[in-house]
């Protein structure tokens, strides 16, 4: 099956401090990566969708000029929290998909503590 | 707006069947999704299901899609205590976007 990577797993970090999230998909193209967030015990939360060569799509409510998504190939994406702040401790995952919408794949996670 | 509803918590034992049932307010969905996730990973992609379809088998999952009442279910048959996770239920539009549902959380006693 298709296999999606995320650096690194864990990641503390002070706060005002920008911490980078990088996902890959390591044997296919993806066209489409989107990227969630996780409270514990809680459902994920699309946070914005990059498709490659273009501007990340953000959902209603998140702010683009904290989380910084750079789509730079086919299989890495980005995530870049600027200026973090305790609040934006959490579980961010990111799922890459191929031209095939069906299927959708997910990385493994990064756990962001902001101290 | 877009919106899908699981139960919380289901509890079986080693052996019995689980059915985990979901329900979403979409029509126009085109996919929907079962995924599992288990402690501080990531989701993995279990099975899914075209929404022309009623029914998909793949191993001991089985899942049943009732179009007109917007209820999705997944059953695993002889659930083993690996089987012990969160299910997550998920429609899905032409663009991809996935909503999700809150979870369920599977507990598989032996």
């Amino acid at each position: 099956g298709a296999v999606v990577s995320q650096h690194p797993s864990r990641v503390i970090c002070k706060s005002g401090t920008s911490v980078k999230i990088e996902c890959r998909s390591l044997d296919f193209q993806a066209t489409t990566m989107f990227w969630y967030r996780q409270f514990p015990k809680q459902s994920l939360m699309l946070m914005a969708t990059s498709n490659e060569g273009s501007k990340a799509t953000y959902e209603q409510g998140v702010e683009k000029d904290k989380f910084l998504i750079n789509h730079a190939s086919l299989t890495l994406s980005t995530l870049t929290v600027t200026s973090a702040h305790p609040e934006d401790s959490s579980f961010y995952i990111c799922s890459a998909r191929e031209d095939r919408p069906y299927e959708q794949y997910f990385g493994p996670g990064t756990r962001l503590t902001v101290t | 707006g877009e919106d899908v509803e699981q139960s919380l918590f289901l509890s079986v034992r080693e052996g019995d069947s689980s059915v985990i049932n979901c329900t979403y307010t979409d029509s126009s969905s085109t996919y929907l999704y079962w995924y599992k996730q288990e402690p501080g990973a990531g989701l993995q992609l279990l099975t899914y299901i075209f929404s022309n379809m009623d029914m998909k088998q793949d191993q001991r999952l089985t899942v049943l899609l009732n179009k007109k009442d917007k209820h999705l279910s997944l059953r695993i048959a002889d659930t083993q205590t690996g089987d012990s996770a969160i299910y997550f239920c998920a429609e899905s539009s032409n663009t991809g976007k996935l909503i999700f549902g809150q979870g369920t959380t599977l507990q598989v006693k032996p």
